[in-house]
């Protein structure tokens, strides 16, 4: 198993730019999430997913779009970057229901926006 | 809503100093508890866990109690070494119930840096 893996791993944009940050896994996992990870903010919310056709907001949702076609990938798309999005991304997935308490990460996307 | 609250850092030891990072929880009904561990230029794993009051996680020589009475869950660990030099976090998830299942609320994160 690859686990949780992210494309791509660092990525410098331009304000007003847009691109998507890719996730994908293999543990066949309901439950995807994004993640933001400012410093001395811990981790923040974006968006998350129950499964295909299903995502909600999270904590930090503005500029972020997501969407779930398959159970496999939750892409996020930043339609128009602004410097306030400047961070480290981390993709989330686990199991829902029993013995899917532990959430597994992937390693990250840093993302530098000028 | 949750919230989680951890100590100051970064903190510095030296090796085989003993470890203590305190971690204190907002949150109502029963949720569970979490230090998750990112060592440098990866992501987040986790380190141990506790689903109810009381119940000790550990691993790798960390350990973490449940205490509902002082909301707290405070990773120790009696001897360090080099190697766990990395950024811990506190984390909680669910509590209350509704949809809270699978989203983890984190503490801000703590650097350890263990010297020789």
């Amino acid at each position: 198993n690859a686990g949780v893996t992210q494309t791509p791993k660092f990525q410098v944009l331009k304000t007003g730019q847009s691109m998507t940050l890719q996730c994908a896994q293999d543990m066949n996992h309901e439950y995807m999430s994004w993640y933001r990870q400012d410093p001395g903010m811990g981790l923040r919310l974006i968006h998350y997913s129950v499964g295909a056709g299903i995502t909600d907001q999270g904590e930090v949702p503005n500029g972020y779009n997501v969407s779930r076609s398959t159970t496999e990938d939750f892409p996020l798309r930043l339609l128009s970057a602004a410097p306030s999005q400047t961070s480290v991304y981390f993709c989330a997935s686990r199991l829902i229901g029993t013995g899917g308490e532990t959430q597994y990460f992937g390693p990250g996307t840093r993302l530098l926006v000028l | 809503g949750n919230s989680v609250t951890q100590m100051e850092g970064p903190v510095t030891l030296s090796e085989e100093a003993f470890l203590t990072i305190n971690c204190t929880y907002t949150a109502t009904g029963y949720p569970s508890l979490f230090w998750y561990v990112q060592y440098p230029g990866e992501g987040l794993q986790l380190l141990l866990k506790a689903t109810k009051a009381d119940d000790k996680g550990s691993n790798k020589g960390f350990e973490a109690t449940y205490r509902k009475e002082t909301t707290s869950f405070h990773l120790e660990k009696g001897s360090v070494q080099v190697s766990d030099s990395a950024v811990y976090f506190c984390a909680l998830s669910g509590g209350a119930g509704g949809t809270s299942y699978g989203k983890l609320t984190f503490g801000q994160g703590t650097i350890l840096t263990v010297h020789p």
